[in-house]
């Protein structure tokens, strides 16, 4: 049982150039989450997804598209990296009904220069 | 919008009880406390979660207010390996499903 899966686990971008994190969950989770991690600070949560075909922002949209691409999936997409967005990305998700806790992935590292 | 509030850092010596306080004043009637930690380097991590009674885990036990606008974490014996950012999150209105984590509170733990 895998849980919650990223992809990629590092990665290193040019400022501008684009990328699309990768979520994928085999736990039949309604909601889906995306938060960021910056050195020293806490999590912030930058979109949700209730339920397959709707996403929400969170505290920090700016700079991030998400894209529900079934139940399984949420991704995460940068159109133009910044070194502001250097972080570490988490994905979560977890059963709505119950007010259920979160299963976290394992993080991505991504670094803009 | 439901919100929470935890002391910035905490000490415990090692094999000592540690008890994490978190205020959550404006909470809803349907919604849970969650509890998750962040050790060092790692992601965070599910500890506990309640909603009227205590709680009880192999990690932790959840002591709730009975009006619920507090709960506290209880550690019972600190390892050195409990050293790590504990946050309490609940969700920010009982018609969405936003999480909001917060700063937490950084436990160290003296050997």
């Amino acid at each position: 049982n895998a849980g919650v899966t990223q992809t990629p686990k590092f990665q290193v971008l040019k400022t501008g150039q684009s990328m699309t994190l990768q979520c994928a969950q085999d736990m039949n989770h309604n909601s889906m989450y995306w938060y960021r991690q910056d050195p020293g600070m806490g999590l912030r949560l930058i979109y949700y997804s209730a339920s397959e075909g709707t996403t929400d922002k969170g505290e920090v949209p700016n700079g991030y598209n998400v894209s529900r691409l079934n139940k399984r999936e949420f991704s995460l997409r940068l159109e133009s990296a910044a070194p502001s967005q250097t972080s570490v990305y988490f994905c979560a998700s977890r059963e709505t009904i119950g007010d259920s806790p979160l299963h976290f992935g394992n993080g991505t590292r991504l670094t803009v220069t | 919008d439901a919100k929470t509030t935890q002391p910035n850092s905490m000490e415990s010596n090692e094999e000592e009880p540690v008890h994490l306080p978190c205020n959550h004043s404006t909470i809803s009637g349907t919604d849970y406390i969650h509890w998750y930690r962040q050790l060092p380097s790692q992601g965070p991590e599910y500890v506990i979660h309640g909603l009227t009674s205590n709680v009880n885990n192999r990690m932790a036990s959840l002591a709730i207010a009975e009006d619920r606008k507090s709960s506290t974490l209880i550690l019972h014996r600190a390892t050195l390996r409990d050293a790590a950012v504990y946050y309490c999150i609940l969700r920010e209105a009982s018609n969405t499903d936003k999480l909001i984590f917060g700063t937490g509170t950084r436990l160290q733990v003296f050997p």
